[in-house]
This record gives structure tokens, C-alpha cells and sequence, in this order.
């Protein structure tokens, strides 16, 4: 079984500083893992992926992320955070076992506050 | 690239009403579609995956009968929400899938409200 853990429900930022959201993962093959960013009443829009390669992922708008095996994790940062960043943001993974499909497990979402 | 259309955005009807979302690839080959809920504040929650020409798989626990899902093209899924209940009230999500080593792609939503 696959599971995703964002430990923040909640991040607040100043604008300008860095930001980083937590996650960590559970996969029992290789994780294929994604970001995703929700702002109200809207759907998800994908910010970036790990699907293999450099460690370091960059995406849309900014945001980059990190994936390190040992620690199981995929954190994603922005260096300098907008008010406009201000979102829902879900990390997911599936296993990059071509059978397993590619059903995505979600985690429980964190909240990103930009303040002015 | 990567667009997927969900209508309606919004719906408001009586108890015991059918109510159909319909969710397009507009510039991709979707041969994977998704539908999922999603309540206030929560993550999303997999309802079913349907391959095109194949039947859903539903997840645990959600009604087949209740929530008819049909992919008759790869891109065009439709998700059948049959005597809407206001328990059935939600944020409902599609999103669709080419390769299998693709992102999905998501919808906008639909909000449905049952009075």
C-alpha cells in the first residue's frame, strides 16, 4: 500500500521569505511523486513531478523540489514566497510499477498563507 | 497543454434529481479518467477510475449504482450522481490521464448542492 504524509495542516510565510511544504511518502517500489496546488473552488493544477533523474525537480512558478530516497521525503520550496502563492498544496505519489496502474495517493493537503 | 474541461461548475437541485458531469480532455488522449470527492477542507477521496471502453473501478465503500460512470471516448468521461440526496452535496473532481507515466490532469470541479 502507498501513503502520503504532509505533517503541516498549516504554513505561514512572510512575503519574500522561503517557503517549504512538507511530505514524506510510503511506496513499496519506486515513488513516482507529484505536487499539486488548489485554490478555492477550483480543481488541482500540477506544479511538478520526480518521476527519475536529478534529485532536484523544477516546476511552474518557481516552486522546485527535492526528492531524497533515505528520508522518503519530497519537500516542496519556493525562495521567495507571493501572497498570490497563498493555496492548498497536495503531495502524491504511486508506485512506478507499470501494473500498479496510476492511481494517485494523496496527502491530507497543507495550507500555505502568504502575508504581506 | 494538458486541459481538462468539467461541467457544470455549479449545480443546485432537488433531492431525488440526476445529476450528470461530464469531464473532457480537450488537447490530450485521455485512456485514464478520475473521479474523486472532495469535502470542506479535507483531501480529495478516489471514488472510481474508468479506462475508456472498459467498466469503472470503484473504490471501496462507494455505490456503483449510485454514482454511474461512463467512458465512451478517451475524451469523454461522465460521472451520474442518481437520486441526489444532500449527503451526496460535495465538490466533486474529475481529472484524466494519457501514458501511464503522465501526471493527471484536473478538472475544475463541480460544486453540487441537493436541497
Amino acid at each position: 500500500a502507498q501513503s502520503v504524509a504532509q505533517p503541516e495542516d498549516q504554513v505561514n510565510v512572510a512575503e519574500g521569505n522561503p517557503l517549504t511544504v512538507k511530505c514524506t511518502y510510503s511506496v513499496s517500489g519506486n515513488p513516482y511523486l507529484f505536487w499539486y496546488v488548489q485554490y478555492p473552488n477550483r480543481g488541482l493544477q500540477f506544479l511538478l513531478k520526480y518521476i527519475t533523474g536529478d534529485n532536484l525537480v523544477k516546476g511552474s512558478y518557481g516552486f522546485e523540489a527535492e526528492f531524497n530516497k533515505s528520508q522518503t521525503s519530497f519537500h516542496l520550496k519556493k525562495p521567495s514566497a507571493l501572497v498570490s502563492d497563498s493555496a492548498l498544496y497536495f503531495c502524491a505519489v504511486r508506485d512506478s510499477i507499470k501494473a500498479a496502474g496510476n492511481k494517485l495517493t494523496f496527502g491530507g493537503g497543507t495550507r500555505v498563507l502568504v502575508k504581506p | 497543454g494538458a486541459v481538462v474541461s468539467q461541467h457544470p461548475s455549479r449545480v443546485i437541485c432537488k433531492s431525488g434529481t440526476s445529476v450528470k458531469i461530464e469531464c473532457r480532455s480537450l488537447d490530450f488522449q485521455a485512456t485514464t479518467m478520475f473521479w474523486y470527492r472532495q469535502f470542506p477542507k479535507q483531501s480529495l477521496m478516489l471514488m472510481a477510475t474508468s479506462n475508456e471502453g472498459s467498466k469503472a473501478t470503484y473504490e471501496q465503500g462507494v455505490e456503483k449504482d449510485k454514482f454511474l460512470i461512463n467512458h465512451a471516448s478517451l475524451t469523454l468521461s461522465t460521472l451520474t450522481v442518481t437520486s441526489a440526496h444532500p449527503e451526496d452535496s460535495s465538490f466533486y473532481i474529475c481529472s484524466a490521464s494519457g501514458y501511464w507515466d503522465q501526471p493527471q490532469h484536473f478538472g475544475d470541479g463541480t460544486r453540487l448542492s441537493i436541497l
